[in-house]
């Protein structure tokens, strides 16, 4: 869905480097999440946002920052790159837990 | 946590009908049940959310035991563009870190 959008959709990154992944969302939905997807791994959650200015970790939060000052947008950092971190990371929006969630289109990162 | 067991891979033909069935043993009362399907370097997409019993969309269908321990995704006729992982997820009304999703069930229809 056209509401949600990430960014970059493509990131090389080398060891050691801060990134940053975008994801917007014109909704105006309370819930946001982060979900890293490797290959025997399915999807699996990294950080999610109950609100602006409310977040908590998941399944896999190490090396990962999120913030999130505004409702719409919640981005992902990568303080300092490492090789495992190489995956596809997907964002996604809801307007409830018991309601359905929509994904962006997900940036692929490889750190060399 | 409402933890998750689905096959890892199911084949099919065209035309037929496919059933993936999902275990939830630990769903909580209030979880709803809600499948996804997703297709390569897309993220997933909503197909159908149940509490109980059974519902119906233009898509597929979901049977739910009253018990609730485990629930059927079905879809009739599928078709190659079927083709994609499909995700059971549960465990919504613990929180935000229990949407986590399983593996799927890798859905191949052939010819």
């Amino acid at each position: 869905d056209a509401g949600i959008t990430q960014s970059p959709r493509y990131k090389i990154t080398e060891t050691g480097r801060q990134v940053t992944l975008m994801c917007h969302q014109t909704w105006s939905h309370s819930y946001m999440f982060w979900y890293r997807q490797d290959l025997g791994h399915g999807l699996r959650l990294i950080y999610y946002s109950a609100a602006a200015d409310i977040t908590d970790k998941g399944e896999v939060p190490d090396g990962y920052v999120v913030s999130r000052s505004k409702t719409e947008n919640f981005p992902l950092t990568l303080e300092s790159a490492t090789r495992s971190q190489t995956s596809v990371y997907f964002c996604a929006s809801t307007r409830g837990l018991n309601e359905k969630l929509f994904f962006g289109s997900g940036t692929q990162l490889s750190v060399l | 946590l409402a933890k998750t067991t689905q096959p890892i891979s199911m084949d099919s033909y065209e035309g037929q009908e496919v059933n993936i069935t999902c275990s939830h043993n630990n769903i909580a009362t209030n979880d709803y049940i809600t499948w996804y399907q997703q297709f390569p370097s897309q993220g997933p997409r909503f197909i159908i959310q149940g509490y109980k019993t059974k519902v119906t969309n233009e898509v597929a269908s979901l049977f739910i035991p009253a018990d609730r321990k485990s629930s059927t995704l079905s879809l009739p006729r599928v078709s190659l563009s079927d083709t994609a992982v499909y995700y059971c997820l549960v465990g919504l009304t613990g929180g935000g870190n229990k949407l986590t999703f399983g593996t799927g069930t890798q859905l191949k229809v052939e010819l």
